[in-house]
């Protein structure tokens, strides 16, 4: 079955720690593509990537990281910067950059 | 900038017909795209538009008129399955291809 994984699908993160939320896919798409979720708002993209081995922040990337060694992955990391990473994270590839995204079933992160 | 507006509650009958509007501005516009919702699941795609007119597909439909910034998705045959979230959104070339996201709109089909 191809598709697009997310781990885990809830992630509690401590003040001043660090967490990685995973990202997988088997659909062979080209780019990738992390957004936050918050209750009342759009989707707001944090970081995408064209292609393996390249990436470019979105309009919120502050507090967060990427990286795209492999096709198949696209972890992000919510850092300690992020002072209000409370919120529900959704992956997303497509075929080509500006393509139809699909999404993964996405990651609740909450504070403790 | 892009701008992005939507309903933010609608309430419909099953069985019924209903229509959700999306206005928009933007400059450099190149594809407008649908996208539902369950609450605490990921978006799923539904449709596309790039030209004006109507996309058809089974008991969802689209418009798009670029001119005046505007797209609607019709849902006939309204069902409970239904009730969910919508997300309209706006692709751009001046913003690199990325798109743009409505905040969306919750819709409850009642009995």
């Amino acid at each position: 079955d191809g598709g697009i994984t997310q781990s885990p699908k809830y992630l509690f993160r401590k003040e001043g720690q660090n967490v990685t939320l995973s990202c997988e896919q088997n659909l062979n798409h080209d780019a990738m593509y992390w957004y936050r979720q918050d209750p009342g708002q759009g989707l707001r993209l944090i970081y995408y990537s064209q292609i393996v081995n390249d990436f470019q922040k979105g309009d919120i990337a502050e507090g967060y990281s990427v990286s795209r060694e492999k096709k198949e992955s696209f972890p992000l990391t919510v850092t300690s910067a992020q002072k209000n990473p409370t919120a529900f994270y959704l992956c997303a590839s497509s075929i080509g950059f500006g393509e139809t995204q699909y999404f993964g079933p996405g990651t609740r992160l909450l504070v403790l | 900038g892009q701008n992005i507006d939507q309903p933010t509650e609608m309430t419909a009958t099953e069985g019924a017909i209903v229509q959700i509007n999306c206005t928009y501005q933007t400059s450099g516009f190149n594809g407008l795209f649908w996208y539902q919702q369950h609450a605490g699941e990921a978006p799923t795609f539904l449709s596309y538009n790039v030209l004006d007119g109507l996309e058809e597909k089974g008991r969802f439909s689209s418009f798009l008129s670029r001119s005046k910034g505007y797209s609607y998705l019709l849902l006939k045959e309204l069902q409970m399955k239904d009730s969910a979230s919508y997300l309209c959104a706006v692709r751009v070339t001046g913003g690199g291809n990325k798109l743009t996201f409505g905040t969306g709109t919750q819709l409850k089909v009642e009995l």
